[in-house]
């Protein structure tokens, strides 16, 4: 069956220290993958995405993520965290031969920045 | 330019109660798709729609939920006697294309009393 796994319910990081968000996928076909952030009473917004080519994918406000095919993983990084970064964050894939193109979501990581 | 909009943002409605939901997907895009989000999961997809064509209602819980986009454009997701397990946020997206990035609206918050 086709799922999308995110370890981590909630994580808690001091501003400024780094951060990662594990996503671990089981899927048939050949994936793209998106890392999406939603804030409380708000809808999704697209930080990054992997279609093919580079594994390793820059996103908007200085997040970047790495697809590792051998590991059925597509983590999140950031190397400093804001307070603004607190939010939800969802791991979604795709079927790149899908016609219908129905995204999986996993649970999401509820983020929290400590002062 | 505009993004993808839905109304109304919340909705109240008792046990039994029709509602009618509505997406205004980005100008242009062919692909249109609902989820369904319960209180602190992922979205769960629903249905598809390439333009005006419904080629995946796979998600679509029971036969309550109803959906349509007549003229390839606007959508209206429809759910007949509403339950207490249909409270949920409804997201909409639109894309280019099936497999290109969704973009998401705001969502509408159904609570059913």
């Amino acid at each position: 069956a086709q799922s999308v796994t995110q370890p981590d319910i909630h994580i808690t990081v001091s501003e400024g220290a780094s951060l990662e968000l594990r996503c671990n996928y089981s899927y048939g076909a050949t994936p793209y993958l998106f890392w999406y952030v939603q804030s409380p009473g708000q809808g999704l917004q697209l930080l990054l995405k992997y279609f093919s080519g580079d594994t390793l994918v820059q996103g908007i406000k200085g997040f970047e993520a790495e697809f590792k095919r051998s590991q059925s993983s597509f983590n999140l990084r950031k190397p400093s965290v804001h307070w603004s970064d607190a939010a939800e964050y969802f791991c979604a894939v795709g079927a790149r031969s899908s016609n219908t193109g129905k995204l999986i979501f996993g649970q999401g990581t509820t983020l929290q920045v400590k002062p | 330019g505009a993004g993808v909009s839905q109304s109304p943002r919340y909705k109240v409605a008792k046990r039994g109660q029709d509602v009618a939901l509505r997406c205004d997907p980005i100008s242009g895009h062919v692909s249109l798709f609902w989820y369904q989000q319960a209180l602190g999961q992922g979205p769960e997809f629903l249905t598809y729609f390439q333009n005006e064509a419904q080629l995946d209602k796979s998600g679509l819980p029971s036969d309550r939920f109803f959906a349509e986009r007549p003229e390839g454009s606007v959508s209206t997701l429809k759910i007949q006697r509403t339950q207490q397990e249909d409270s949920a946020v409804y997201l909409c997206a639109s894309s280019l294309g099936a497999v290109e990035t969704q973009y998401f609206g705001p969502g509408t918050r159904l609570l059913v009393l």
